[in-house]
């Protein structure tokens, strides 16, 4: 079935520990998203990418990195500078090169706790 | 800056109800306006969306209102069913220029 798969579903890491999420999408889409959501915050955008090796930062991408070497991998590294990364993070794409108008398909998320 | 304001925080409705979530904007650029609905656990996915050129678009028991002049959408969800639990998020975005801004959400509960 074609969809977003994230991996792992939960994550636990110690403090000064970078991490990484992996976000693959089968669907031949050429933007990708990540989003962090915490209780009462909605969805932040953290960084996205409209095309291969190119990204860009969205609102809060202090203490996170990504790649995106193929189309249908977008993996996002939570640093150790990232102050409070405790969270719920979602990984998205859509079909719309700008990504701004065509639908987001969202993974099931990767929960991350910081021990 | 909150670019999309969204309210209230949290609803409660009685089987059989009109649940309404509203969402406010300030960007007068924005173009498109969809609605996310996220279960526990899983990711949103997309419900329904309007783009300013109607006021109005209605899908089964759910229906958007928007008002271009007062900056303002609303998602309204007719004769509400407890499978409609969920967390609701409002969006907005410039077409063909920037990523979706999303709303703080709304937890809608549906009781018997």
């Amino acid at each position: 079935d074609g969809g977003i798969t994230q991996s792992p579903k939960y994550l636990f890491r110690k403090e000064g520990q970078n991490v990484t999420l992996s976000c693959e999408q089968n669907l031949n889409h050429d933007a990708m998203y990540w989003y962090r959501q915490d209780p009462g915050q909605g969805l932040r955008l953290i960084y996205y990418s409209q095309i291969v090796n190119d990204f860009q930062k969205g609102d809060i991408a202090e203490g996170y990195s990504v790649s995106r070497e193929k189309k249908e991998s977008f993996p996002l590294t939570v640093t150790s500078a990232q102050k409070n990364p405790t969270a719920f993070y979602l990984c998205a794409s859509s079909a719309d090169r700008e990504g701004a108008t065509g639908e987001l398909f969202f993974g099931e998320g990767s929960r991350l706790t910081v021990l | 800056q909150q670019q999309v304001k969204q309210s209230p925080q949290s609803l409660i409705v009685q089987k059989g109800g009109i649940s309404i979530i509203n969402c406010a904007y300030e960007n007068t650029a924005f173009d498109y306006f969809p609605w996310y609905q996220q279960f526990p656990g899983k990711g949103p996915a997309l419900l329904i969306a309007i783009r300013p050129d109607v006021s109005e678009k209605k899908e089964g028991r759910f229906t958007i209102s928007f008002n271009k002049s007062a900056k303002q959408f609303s998602l309204h969800i007719m004769d509400s069913q407890p499978g409609d639990s969920a967390t609701y998020f409002c969006a907005a975005s410039i077409e063909g220029n920037t990523p979706l801004v999303f709303g703080k959400g709304t937890r809608l509960s549906v009781i018997a």
